[in-house]
Order: structure tokens, then C-alpha cells, then sequence
């Protein structure tokens, strides 16, 4: 039982680059999200999706964009990649979503926008 | 909105020594509450959750919170500090009037000093 999968670890993007953070769960959790981890602010939340098809913003959503085809996956796309994008990005899911339960997270990518 | 606040950014404890982070949160409805730990370079792990029932929590590695309602808090307190509790703490707050989505504190740091 993998948990939640991050691939990249390690990403350095040029300005204007776009790239794809892959995130998969193999626990069939309902509830998938996107977190950014900047030093001083915690975790603030991107996108999520309650379920396949089905996905909408959080907090600060400008410049990514997500979709989940599967109950499994849920990539984060940069469009246009910013020095402000620059961050550690969490995946994280949850077994369901219309009550509170425990948030699993993966790894984290590191990403460096020059 | 909710929000949560952790006051110290950064505690140094000495090894063996008692150690207590500190929680606020702002809400309206009923707080579910948590607090992750996160080891240099790693993801977010449960420490422990609050729903309801008894106030004073345990969790893993030896942590305990108590929620105290009249004073909005959720403090962590761990009686005996080993070298590896150094990490950084986050406490979250979810609740059904923000569809359970988590909000992050700022988090502390926590040093550990032989």
C-alpha cells in the first residue's frame, strides 16, 4: 500500500516553462487536494476535487489548473511557470468528503522557478 | 472565515525537557481539530485529531492536545522531548461550514538541544 505518490521530488523550471506534478493514491479516496508549503505561511490550499470528474479552487488557484479523470490521479498543471510559483507543492487525500477525516500526504515536490 | 494561529514560529527545547505548542482557532461552527508533524524534507503525518468526546487527546509518539472551547485553543504538549521530535508542527482546522476543507497555521519549528 503505496499512499499518496508525488513525482516529481525535484523540479527547476524556467520562467514561462509548463510543466505537469504528477499525484496518485491507492487507498480509493474520494477527496483529492493541492497544497502550496511557502516558509512563514503553512499550507494553502489550490485546487481539489470531492470526486472524479469533479474539481474547483481553493485559495490560490491562479496559474494552476487540475482535472481527475480516475479516482486515482490528480495532477497539478503550471501553465506559464512564475518565480512565485516557486514553492513545495503537497498532494494530499481523504477517505471521504462530506465529514471530517484524516488528510494523507504525499512526499512533496520541490519546485525552483528561475 | 476560519483560521488558525500559531503564535511561535520557532521553540528550542532541551532534550528530556517538557515541550508545549500552542493553537488558536477562529470559527463560528463546531472545529474539528488536528495537528500534523513534519520531518525535514518529508510530508505531513497525524499527529493526533479532535472531533469530540473527551477533550484531552493522545496521539502518536507520545503527544497529547487538550481543545478548550471557552479559550479557542488546541495545544500540543509532549512531557519528555526526544532529538527526534525536531520538526516543524502544524495544527489544522476544518469544519461543515467550509465543506471540511483543512486550514493550515503558519506552523512552529521545533529545535532540539542535547
Amino acid at each position: 500500500n503505496a499512499g499518496v505518490t508525488q513525482t516529481p521530488k525535484f523540479q527547476v523550471l524556467k520562467t514561462g516553462q509548463s510543466m505537469t506534478l504528477q499525484c496518485a493514491q491507492d487507498m480509493n479516496h474520494e477527496y483529492m487536494s493541492w497544497y502550496r508549503q511557502d516558509p512563514g505561511m503553512g499550507l494553502r490550499l489550490i485546487h481539489y476535487s470531492v470526486g472524479a470528474g469533479i474539481t474547483d479552487q481553493g485559495e490560490v488557484p491562479n496559474g494552476y489548473n487540475v482535472s481527475r479523470s480516475t479516482t486515482e490521479d490528480f495532477p497539478l498543471r503550471l501553465l506559464s511557470a512564475a518565480p512565485s510559483q516557486t514553492s513545495v507543492y503537497f498532494c494530499a487525500s481523504s477517505y471521504e468528503v462530506r465529514s471530517p477525516t484524516e488528510a494523507f500526504f504525499g512526499q512533496g515536490t520541490r519546485l525552483t522557478v528561475v | 472565515a476560519q483560521s488558525v494561529t500559531q503564535p511561535d514560529i520557532h521553540i528550542t527545547v532541551s532534550e528530556g525537557a517538557s515541550l508545549e505548542l500552542r493553537c488558536n482557532y477562529s470559527y463560528g461552527a463546531t472545529p474539528y481539530l488536528f495537528w500534523y508533524v513534519q520531518s525535514p524534507g518529508q510530508g505531513l503525518q497525524l499527529l493526533l485529531k479532535y472531533f469530540s468526546g473527551d477533550t484531552l487527546v493522545q496521539g502518536i509518539k507520545g503527544f497529547e492536545a487538550e481543545f478548550k472551547r471557552s479559550q479557542s485553543s488546541f495545544n500540543l504538549r509532549k512531557p519528555s522531548v526526544h532529538w527526534s521530535d525536531a520538526a516543524e508542527y502544524f495544527c489544522a482546522v476544518a469544519s461543515s461550514a467550509n465543506d471540511y476543507k483543512l486550514s493550515f497555521g503558519a506552523g512552529t519549528t521545533v529545535t532540539v538541544r542535547a
